[in-house]
């Protein structure tokens, strides 16, 4: 079965530091896509990046960026230059047949 | 557009109720999934619809539970009776026909669910 694992329950980072959040996956299959979600104190859930299986480069959008490692079965998400309002919880998922599958979150915390 | 909209933001109720959830998708978008959101158990994909077809249920905690999707604008979930360890967030998300790997789902703003 896929299995979606996010291994740190919180972090903390300073502001203007960038922060890695971790995410490692378990699939069979060799077709799959990788998401990263965020979920403010609001409670909307917010889509930040993609990664197809079969894409040759990292994800990209702005501040965000995927640090994709087929082999290890990761993709960390790097948030580069973190702001106050980078606080949140963040998943990590995985498509399984059209549906997603979403890790157990990371809690970010931004010091100023 | 106006994104996934779901009513209502907030209910409040006695065990035994019954609770209706209401989920208006984006228009044009051929998926539509209802989640839970428990601080146990996360997120949690109770089920899904293709073209107002209901394709996976297997999350359906039990019979108390029940979802339809009488036309592509509408999609309601209901839980009859209702119980106390049923109070979660309640999150609708739709999503449109895509490479199957690339699948961005859009979520609404969720219903938090409180049952007495």
């Amino acid at each position: 079965a896929q299995k979606i694992t996010q291994t740190q329950p919180g972090m903390f980072v300073q502001e203007k530091e960038a922060v890695t959040l971790d995410c490692t996956y378990d699939t069979s299959d060799p077709s799959y896509g990788l998401f990263w979600y965020k979920q403010p104190s609001s409670g909307e859930m917010i889509f930040l990046i993609y990664q197809g299986s079969y894409d040759q480069q990292n994800a990209t959008e702005g501040r965000y960026s995927l640090n994709f490692q087929k082999a290890r079965k990761s993709a960390n998400l790097v948030i580069s230059a973190s702001q106050l309002g980078d606080s949140a919880m963040y998943f990590c998922a995985m498509n399984q047949g059209g549906k997603l599958i979403f890790g157990q979150g990371t809690e970010l915390s931004v010091k100023p | 557009d106006a994104g996934v909209i779901q009513s209502p933001r907030h209910e409040v109720t006695e065990m035994g109720q019954e609770v209706t959830l209401r989920c208006k998708p984006i228009s044009g978008h051929d998926y539509l999934f209802w989640y839970r959101q428990t601080m146990m158990r996360g997120l949690e994909l109770l089920i899904y619809f293709n073209n107002n077809v209901p394709i996976d249920d297997s999350g359906m905690p039990e019979d108390r539970f029940s979802a339809k999707m009488p036309n592509a604008s509408f999609s309601t979930l209901k839980i009859q009776p209702s119980e106390p360890r049923d109070s979660a967030v309640y999150f609708c998300a739709s999503r449109a026909h895509l490479a199957i790997d690339y699948n961005e789902q859009f979520f609404g703003p969720g219903t938090r669910l409180t049952v007495l």
